[in-house]
């Protein structure tokens, strides 16, 4: 049984350009967050996906955006991207009870 | 804005001793949640805890939770080198499946 896997691993781009992660959800699970975690930091919420649409969202610029496939997997997209925008990515898929997280890509913006 | 705080922000230890980490938070929840994450890489759900339950145990781990106080203890015991991570505890706000995560504490125990 596969678990919540995620690519790429490691990004690295400038400023100004779009990037987009990507998420697929451990078997069985149909709901899908996304997180992202700075250095020396906990992970913050940057957007739930359930039934391909945003369920909930956080406290992130509209140039945080995502999208939910048929099959759960999910993209988030980031656009005009700041130096502060660098950091660990990281996607959890859940159905109604424990959220079970990817691996994480990592992206540095330069 | 974070709402769990653990304590202490860092934990160092020999091997076999027992490690205890703790949890504060500030609104009410539906569950609470540990994680291990190690040297900045995915986490690893370790225990869910739910409101209506006081303790937990899963291994060399025991988690209470006390929602009077709003807190949580994660204690690992008999603990080994490859335990050396970060732990956060993350909750849910009150049936919202967004979960909030502290700063974390970092373990690090030596052979």
């Amino acid at each position: 049984d596969a678990g919540v896997t995620q690519s790429p691993t490691h990004l690295i781009k400038t400023r100004g350009q779009q990037v987009t992660l990507r998420c697929s959800p451990k078997s069985g699970h149909d709901t899908v967050s996304w997180y992202q975690q700075a250095l020396g930091q906990g992970p913050q919420f940057i957007f739930q996906y359930y039934e391909e649409e945003e369920r909930q969202r956080g406290n992130f610029p509209d140039r945080f955006s995502g999208h939910q496939f048929p099959n759960y997997s999910s993209e988030l997209n980031v656009n005009a991207l700041l130096l502060g925008d660098s950091a660990l990515y990281l996607c959890a898929s859940s159905l109604g009870g424990g959220q079970y997280f990817g691996p994480g890509t990592r992206l540095t913006v330069l | 804005s974070q709402q769990g705080e653990e304590d202490p922000q860092a934990l160092s230890i020999q091997e076999g001793e027992n490690a205890t980490m703790n949890c504060s938070y500030k609104t009410s929840i539906n569950n609470l949640q540990w994680y291990r994450q190690n040297s900045g890489r995915g986490l690893v759900h370790l225990i869910l805890i739910r409101s209506n339950e006081r303790e937990k145990h899963s291994g060399r781990l025991r988690v209470t939770l006390d929602t009077s106080k709003k807190s949580s203890s994660l204690l690992i015991t008999a603990s080994r080198a490859a335990d050396t991570a970060s732990y956060f505890c993350a909750t849910d706000q009150g049936g919202s499946e967004k979960l909030v995560f502290g700063k974390g504490t970092k373990l690090t125990v030596n052979p």
